[in-house]
């Protein structure tokens, strides 16, 4: 079972300022991985898929980076609505099975 | 525009089985291009996959206590948890899951389960 770990557990940054945050995977996962955004009481939305891809509908301040072991997702410059909590998620091929980092909540400083 | 809700008891007694379903409007269940599953997330804590449709793989965790199934002229899809415990507490979520990339692009809203005599 692959593993995620996400750093750091929570990221206090204040509005306009470069939110780096980190997912490092147990084993390769080649770039199939993705980065949700959680806001309570909310859904979890689709931020980044395939490492580096944005759906339609998400802004550009958002990107995502990495493949093997080591990703990154980037908010290049934080706005009020970005503060929330963040997680990380991986498919394998096979047997197709997928799993969670445990989160980063981002928050005002 | 693609919508999906669940629906279900909030309320399972301990050892019984819990039974939501998912209903999806906007778009066809049978499209092979999509998987339909589950993702829950207990009270406060991080989200734990399930599971999906059409794949005999589960969560490892949960595996034997899982069923997924699809009715196709419902364009609905259900979930069956058996033997619950109060560890099974949780909001659950249904989702729909790209075939093609790591996308689980549609979540329905949620609802919150609790396993409690």
């Amino acid at each position: 079972e692959i593993v995620l770990t996400q750093s750091p557990a929570t990221l206090s940054l204040s509005p306009g300022e470069r939110a780096t945050l980190s997912c490092r995977a147990s084993q390769s996962v080649s770039s199939d991985l993705a980065w949700y955004q959680q806001k309570p009481g909310q859904a979890p939305r689709l931020l980044i898929y395939d490492a580096s891809n944005r759906p339609t509908g998400i802004p550009p301040r958002f990107s995502g980076s990495g493949s093997g072991t080591d990703f990154t997702l980037t908010i290049s410059s934080l706005e009020a609505e970005d503060f929330a909590v963040y997680y990380c998620q991986q498919r394998t091929n096979w047997p197709p099975m997928y799993s969670f980092g445990q989160g980063t909540k981002l928050e005002i400083k | 525009q693609l919508h999906l809700q669940e629906s279900g008891p909030g309320l399972v007694k301990p050892s019984e089985t819990l039974s939501l379903t998912c209903t999806v409007s906007g778009a066809s269940i049978s499209s092979r291009r999509f998987f339909w599953g589950w993702i829950r997330q207990p009270p406060g804590k991080g989200l734990e996959w399930i599971g999906y449709s059409g794949s005999t793989f589960h969560n490892p965790s949960l595996q034997s206590r899982v069923t997924i199934s699809v009715d196709t002229p419902k364009n609905q899809f259900s979930l069956k948890l058996s033997s619950v415990t109060a560890a099974d507490t949780a909001v659950y979520y249904c989702a729909r899951h790209s075939g093609t990339s790591t996308a689980v692009d549609y979540w329905g809203q949620g609802t919150l389960v609790t396993v409690s005599s």
